[in-house]
């Protein structure tokens, strides 16, 4: 019930396509889920989060949309470009409490020029 | 990385060997976790600590030991290494984002550990 499972494993894009990433989780408790952008040889970097009230947030390139009932969530790229390329982890929590937090298992992306 | 130093960036090691990682912040942070990253298995959370001598466990904790003497120091110790224990491992500061409530994980460069 702590698990979030990511989806799919990696992706290729053309440039200028969109890059979809799914999670889903299965404790209802959560409710803060972020997402986490790490490029080779470095660590991971907050890119934007969404509490449940919401069902959608949009923050340039980067949208989360969020199914409450379906349990699940979502990151769009749009206009994917070679800079994005990087592993993408989304994560689910509770209260904000960070040593709470569950990861997903990461989703490998190359955008193609 | 928001004064987060990790040390030793890389470190190769024989099993039964014990192994320090330190950790170190130039922010007053009062919250440091260590977590490991796995292929398949993303970041897992190892240990974490509240404040000065002030750890606790997290998921994976079991091989590993912490320690924390000084606010800006966190130390993650593997007493006898094994191969299972090759990772990457990374320490993280968390701070409030100013809005929602929530807490931010910022994470250091990381350290990658070879046990063989």
């Amino acid at each position: 019930q702590q698990q979030v499972k990511q989806s799919p494993q990696s992706l290729i894009v053309q440039k200028g396509g969109i890059s979809i990433i799914n999670c889903a989780y299965e404790n209802t408790a959560f409710d803060y889920f972020p997402w986490y952008q790490q490029f080779p040889g470095k660590g991971p970097a907050l890119l934007i989060a969404i509490r449940p009230d919401v069902s959608e947030k949009k923050e340039g390139r980067f949208t989360i949309s969020f199914n409450k009932s379906a349990k699940q969530f979502s990151l769009h790229i749009m206009d994917s470009q070679p800079g994005d390329s990087a592993t993408y982890f989304c994560a689910a929590g509770v209260g904000g409490a960070t040593n709470k937090l569950i990861f997903g298992t990461g989703t490998l992306l190359a955008v193609q020029p | 990385d928001a004064g987060i130093t990790q040390s030793p960036r890389h470190k190769v090691t024989e099993t039964g060997t014990p192994v320090t990682l330190r950790c170190h912040q130039t922010e007053n942070h009062r919250y440091m976790y260590w977590y490991r990253q796995d292929p398949g298995h993303g970041l897992r959370l190892i240990h974490y600590s509240y404040g000065v001598k002030d750890t606790d466990k997290g998921e994976v904790s079991d091989g590993y030991s912490v320690s924390r003497s000084k606010t800006e120091d966190f130390l993650l110790t593997l007493e006898s290494a094994t191969s299972s224990q090759t990772s990457v491992y990374f320490c993280a500061i968390s701070e409030s984002d100013g809005l929602s409530g929530a807490n931010v994980l910022t994470f250091g460069a990381g350290s990658r550990l070879t046990v063989l």
